[in-house]
């Protein structure tokens, strides 16, 4: 199994500002998701940071908006930009298990919940 | 595109009840099936899965069986504890999918047992 640790855990934020969110996993991965759940609704990917290389963007979602950073295999950070109340979700980083392929199996972290004034 | 519906909550019930969440899905092919379980505090977990149709996962009392005829995977325990609440997601992964690591969720569902 995989420790995922995110923070903040929780903050408010004004209209317009940014916030960036941590995610460090305690063993090298090579691929990290970051998933957005809006209230009351489903988890939808946002995008897979990559090490090493530019992150792949689900449909919906551009770089400009939630840029990804991805310095090294245990650490990634997602920023929310130019925030709006829309933007109010809890962001979860996740990474896969060893056998996923099979398993389908991934670790998450407990989330970071945003709330936009 | 992928979708999973999963029945709305919250869930309320006492302790030894039988539970039943209902899943269902729509995907082309033979997706692979997942429930996932947040406990409070808690990230997602796996639960259980299933990777072809006819086949039952079961973990900790929970079972699900991957019924392809009605596209469904619904999640059932025979008596619930107190240490169930939680929330439940059902999720799919498409067998022909290009984004490695994407999983469709459900909007999950708000289990509360009471003793």
């Amino acid at each position: 199994s995989a420790v995922i640790s995110q923070k903040p855990s929780r903050d408010i934020c004004q209209r317009g500002t940014s916030l960036t969110i941590q995610c460090q996993v305690d063993s090298q991965v090579t691929m990290m998701f970051w998933y957005r759940q809006q209230p009351g609704q489903s988890l939808t990917l946002i995008a897979t940071a990559n090490q090493g290389s530019e992150a792949t963007y689900e449909s919906g979602f551009v770089i400009d908006k939630f840029p990804i950073s991805r310095p090294n295999l245990t650490f990634s950070t997602l920023t929310v930009s130019n925030m709006s109340p829309e933007d109010s979700s809890i962001y979860l980083c996740s990474v896969p298990g060893q056998q996923f392929l099979n398993t389908g199996e991934l670790f998450f972290g407990e989330g970071s919940r945003l709330t936009v004034l | 595109g992928d979708s999973v519906t999963q029945m709305e909550g919250p869930v309320t019930l006492s302790e030894e009840a039988f539970l039943t969440i209902n899943c269902t899905y729509t995907a082309t092919g033979y997706p692979s099936l997942f429930w996932y379980v947040q406990y409070p505090g808690e990230g997602l977990q796996l639960l259980l899965k299933a990777t072809k149709a006819d086949d039952k996962g079961s973990n900790k009392g929970f079972e699900a069986t991957y019924r392809k005829e009605t596209t469904s995977f619904h999640l059932e325990k025979g008596s619930v504890q107190v240490s169930d609440s939680a929330v439940y997601f059902c999720a799919l992964r498409s067998a022909g999918g290009t984004s490695y690591g994407k999983l469709t969720f459900g909007q999950g569902t708000i289990l509360t047992v009471h003793p």
